[in-house]
């Protein structure tokens, strides 16, 4: 079975940009979670699809924004992009929706570097 | 809120020996669950463990073991037997009903030859 896959594995922007990231959960997965990851705040939850249903967002400026296709697949964008969005964002996908006791299964993310 | 500390930022051991990641949380729930998951250097977390708030019973998987204490809340982590290949940082993670993980600082486990 393949596992969770994020597009494209790097991307430099530069300041003022938008961003689309890409991810496809495992088959049969239906929910879809974003984190960011950074050295200075470590992992920071973004947002959770189950269904095409935003289910829970964290705590992120409006310029976040995400969605869901009816295949599960799921998008992040950021509009105007600033500096300190450089990170590594990951995805994460799960039979159900997340939390609880369910199993997330992530990634390898997508190093976006803002210049 | 919830929160969930780690407060050891690197820890380096030669290979064989044991290491043991602690982890300390903060909830005034009565029901959630703890993990812990792996990163290695190729990026993606990896699940290894869970627990949640009504089981104590501390187990052991393999070279893995914790200890899960709800009165001091802490949720420690052992590999046994360390191997090169477990150098990765290990994140331990709090979730409840709200549709997210909630991670610690991580800690960053070397393990040398």
């Amino acid at each position: 079975k393949a596992g969770v896959t994020q597009t494209p594995r790097y991307l430099i922007k530069t300041r003022g940009q938008q961003v689309t990231l890409s991810c496809s959960p495992i088959s049969g997965h239906r929910s879809v979670s974003w984190y960011q990851q950074t050295p200075g705040q470590g992992l920071q939850f973004l947002f959770e699809y189950f269904s095409e249903t935003q289910r829970n967002k964290g705590n992120f400026p409006g310029r976040f924004s995400g969605r869901q296709f009816s295949n599960s697949r799921s998008e992040m964008n950021v509009s105007t992009l600033e500096l300190g969005d450089s990170a590594l964002y990951l995805c994460a996908s799960s039979l159900f929706e997340a939390g609880r006791d369910e199993k997330l299964f992530f990634g390898s993310g997508t190093q976006l570097s803002v210049l | 809120a919830q929160k969930v500390t780690q407060a050891q930022t690197e820890i380096s051991v030669v290979e064989k020996e044991d290491v043991t990641l602690d982890c300390v949380y903060e909830t005034r729930d009565t029901t959630y669950y703890l993990f812990w998951y792996k990163q290695p250097p190729s990026g993606e977390l990896v699940f290894l463990i869970r627990r949640n708030s009504f089981d104590e019973q501390n187990e052991i998987s393999g070279r893995y073991s914790w200890n899960f204490q709800k009165s001091t809340s802490s949720f420690n982590f052992t590999i046994t037997a360390s191997q090169v290949v477990d150098s990765a940082v290990y994140f331990c993670a709090l979730s409840f009903n709200d549709y997210k993980l909630s991670f610690g600082a991580g800690t960053t486990v070397t393990v040398r030859a």
